[in-house]
């Protein structure tokens, strides 16, 4: 079984100061690690993902992700933020190996304040 | 390049009747996942079709069903409905049903209210 806790339900920030976004996770086998984004009323948007490799993934609009396998998290930052990232961020994991459905955290909704 | 594909947007309906929510895949995409988004939540897995069979399913009643025709696009049917079936229906597909090409592309969703 797999698991994915986002501590924060809610996050602000003002406009052009940096943010992190928690995200922890729980597998008995290795996994896929993922970030989305979702803007009021449209579907989900991939930001970025960790399969193997660098720790550090970097993804679209300026955000990157760490891996930390030792403590099971792969938190979401971004140095510097802009209004329009004002969405709701759901971190997921996929565990590795067949047939697999991918687990979604309960989502952090992120307000950029100007 | 069209990408994933989701009718209709949305839906209103009421308690004991039946819905079929359709959804096409993006271009060369054969497999194709349905969740279950309420209100406030993350997305909830409710089943993966591939080569036309369900592949995965998650913890939802066998109300839920699904189907995948060979153009790979599909439908997800809801017997029965309750108002906790309220919720942002999701479709998503990728190439192939494991591994790093999941999790997916999402469509934009059909919302789905009971009355």
């Amino acid at each position: 079984a797999q698991s994915v806790t986002q501590l924060d339900s809610q996050v602000p920030v003002f406009e052009e100061a940096p943010v992190e976004l928690r995200c922890n996770y729980s597998s008995s086998v290795s996994v896929y690690l993922f970030w989305y984004v979702q803007y009021p009323n449209q579907g989900l948007q991939l930001l970025l993902k960790y399969l193997s490799g660098s720790t550090l993934v970097k993804g679209i609009n300026g955000f990157e992700a760490e891996f930390n396998k030792s403590q099971t998290s792969f938190h979401l930052r971004k140095p510097s933020v802009h209004i329009s990232d004002t969405a709701e961020y759901f971190c997921a994991v996929l565990s590795t190996g067949g047939y697999q459905k991918v687990t979604f955290g309960t989502g952090t909704k992120l307000q950029v304040i100007p | 390049d069209a990408g994933v594909t989701q009718s209709p947007t949305h839906l209103i309906k009421t308690r004991g009747q039946q819905v079929t929510l359709r959804c096409s895949p993006k271009s060369g995409h054969d497999t194709v996942s349905w969740y279950q988004q309420a209100l406030g939540q993350g997305p909830q897995f409710i089943f993966q079709y591939y080569e036309e069979e369900e592949r995965q399913r998650g913890n939802f009643p066998d109300r839920f069903s699904g189907h995948q025709y060979p153009n790979y696009s599909s439908e997800l049917n809801v017997n029965a409905l309750l108002l906790g079936d309220s919720a942002l229906y999701l479709c998503a597909s990728s190439r192939g049903p494991t591994g790093a090409n999941q999790p997916q592309h999402f469509g934009d969703g059909t919302r789905l209210s009971i009355l």
